[in-house]
């Protein structure tokens, strides 16, 4: 069935150290896998999205790998700062159709 | 411009009672989608319009919810007799296409409590 697993559930770091946060999927028909930050009360944010024709992408501080081989994809958060600190969501898209399925989060706690 | 809006952005319900949710997308976007996001884990899907069209309410997770989109803009989202597990935030996204590999803007959520 239709699942996107999110490792880990939980990561704490120091200021300025990287983070990585890991997903598995499981159609592969998928194509589509953004990562979304979500502040306490807040909607969710996209912060970084790849499709299937790559393998990474990079913004700034900000990098997603995929490997469509093993169907998992990685989130790093390079130099991370406080305001990092959210819970962060993967997702990959459901039958190369714009239902996305997402992971179970991660909260992320970066320590001044 | 103006983001994904969603009203109320809090809802207390009875148990029992039947609730509206109102979602207005980005002016212009096609698709539209509806998420309950349960406290502490990921939004989940309900359903998705292109236009008016309701192609895909597989998520529904019972004849108690209905959505509508008669015009191809505003959505709701219509929960009768509610009941306690119904107890979530409700998110609404669009997007500018209909194709998939399309980036979803989220409003900011309806947090629904049934007591």
């Amino acid at each position: 069935g239709e699942n996107v697993e999110q490792h880990p559930s939980t990561l704490s770091v120091q200021e300025g150290d990287s983070a990585v946060i890991k997903c598995t999927y499981s159609d592969s028909a998928s194509n589509y896998f953004p990562w979304y930050k979500q502040e306490l009360g807040k909607r969710p944010q996209l912060i970084i999205d790849i499709r299937s024709n790559v393998g990474e992408k990079k913004d700034q501080r900000i990098a997603v790998t995929l490997n469509k081989t093993a169907k998992h994809f990685s989130l790093h958060i390079t130099e991370t700062q406080p305001e990092d600190s959210a819970v962060y969501f993967c997702a990959a898209s459901w039958k190369n159709t714009g239902k996305l399925i997402f992971g179970q989060g991660t909260t992320l706690q970066v320590k001044p | 411009g103006a983001g994904v809006s969603q009203s109320p952005r809090y809802k207390v319900a009875k148990r029992g009672q039947d609730v509206a949710l109102r979602c207005d997308p980005i002016s212009g976007h096609v698709s539209l989608f509806w998420y309950q996001q349960a406290l502490g884990q990921g939004p989940e899907f309900l359903t998705y319009f292109q236009n008016e069209a309701q192609l895909d309410k597989s998520g529904l997770p019972s004849d108690r919810f209905f959505a509508e989109r008669p015009e191809g803009s505003v959505s709701t989202l219509k929960i009768q007799r509610t009941q306690q597990e119904d107890s979530a935030v409700y998110l609404c996204a669009s997007t500018p296409m209909a194709a998939s590999q399309e980036t979803q803007y989220f409003g900011p959520g309806t947090r629904l409590l049934v007591l």
